[in-house]
């Protein structure tokens, strides 16, 4: 079956600090891959997607690549701000005609970053 | 597009009542997913529509769970005879499928506590 392992976290940095969250996945097909973030007290969020291996999903200064050789899309971020604290989930969707585009998540990073 | 909407935002039961959630997605999105999501765990899939045809469920959702989605426009996720392990987010998601995977888009989520 599918399935998505995060790096453990919680994840604590400085304001302006280099971010990875590290994401590997398993899957019986040709997965999309995705990060979504979830706020406090709110729901998720996407961040950003790739639906084919070398894709680059980018968004708000986050980066991911789909790297089908090592099964990863590690989160990536050059300077991080405080605003970013929250929960970030890797997920993927690999779409098959009995299961729809379910999708299938990591168990989140808790990410703090201080001022 | 005023995204995806849920109601109530937080439910409070007593053990053994019944409870029913209420879900608007984005409109004219055709596909309709439900998930539940657990204290410091990733969503897990509970079930989908397409339109108002529901497609799948997952073993997770007992027989205690119901969904629907009547004219393929809302839908309503009812638990009969709660019980304290029900106790979770519930969030909805919606997406407009085309021929590449469809993105799902949540909303934030209905808390529900089983006292």
């Amino acid at each position: 079956g599918n399935s998505v392992t995060q790096m453990e976290g919680p994840v604590t940095l400085s304001e302006e600090a280099f971010l990875t969250i590290n994401c590997t996945y398993t899957a019986t097909g040709y997965p999309s891959l995705f990060w979504y973030v979830q706020y406090p007290g709110e729901g998720l969020q996407l961040l950003l997607k790739a639906t084919k291996a070398d894709d680059k999903g980018s968004n708000k200064g986050f980066e991911a690549t789909y790297r089908k050789e090592t099964t990863s899309f590690h989160l990536e971020k050059g300077s991080v701000q405080v605003s970013d604290s929250a929960v970030y989930f890797c997920a993927l969707s690999d779409r098959q005609e009995t299961s729809g585009s379910r999708l299938t998540f990591g168990e989140g990073t808790q990410l703090t970053v201080n001022p | 597009d005023t995204g995806v909407s849920q109601n109530p935002r937080h439910k409070i039961t007593k053990r053994g009542q019944n409870v029913t959630f209420r879900c608007d997605p984005i409109s004219e999105h055709n596909r309709l997913y439900w998930y539940r999501q657990t204290l410091g765990q990733g969503p897990e899939f509970l079930t989908y529509f397409q339109n108002e045809a529901q497609l799948e469920k997952s073993r997770l959702l007992s027989d205690r769970f119901s969904a629907e989605r009547p004219k393929g426009s809302f839908s309503t996720l009812e638990i009969q005879r709660t019980e304290q392990g029900d106790s979770a987010m519930y969030l909805c998601a919606s997406s407009l499928v085309t021929g590449a995977a469809d993105t799902q888009y949540f909303g934030p989520g209905t808390r529900l506590t089983v006292l």
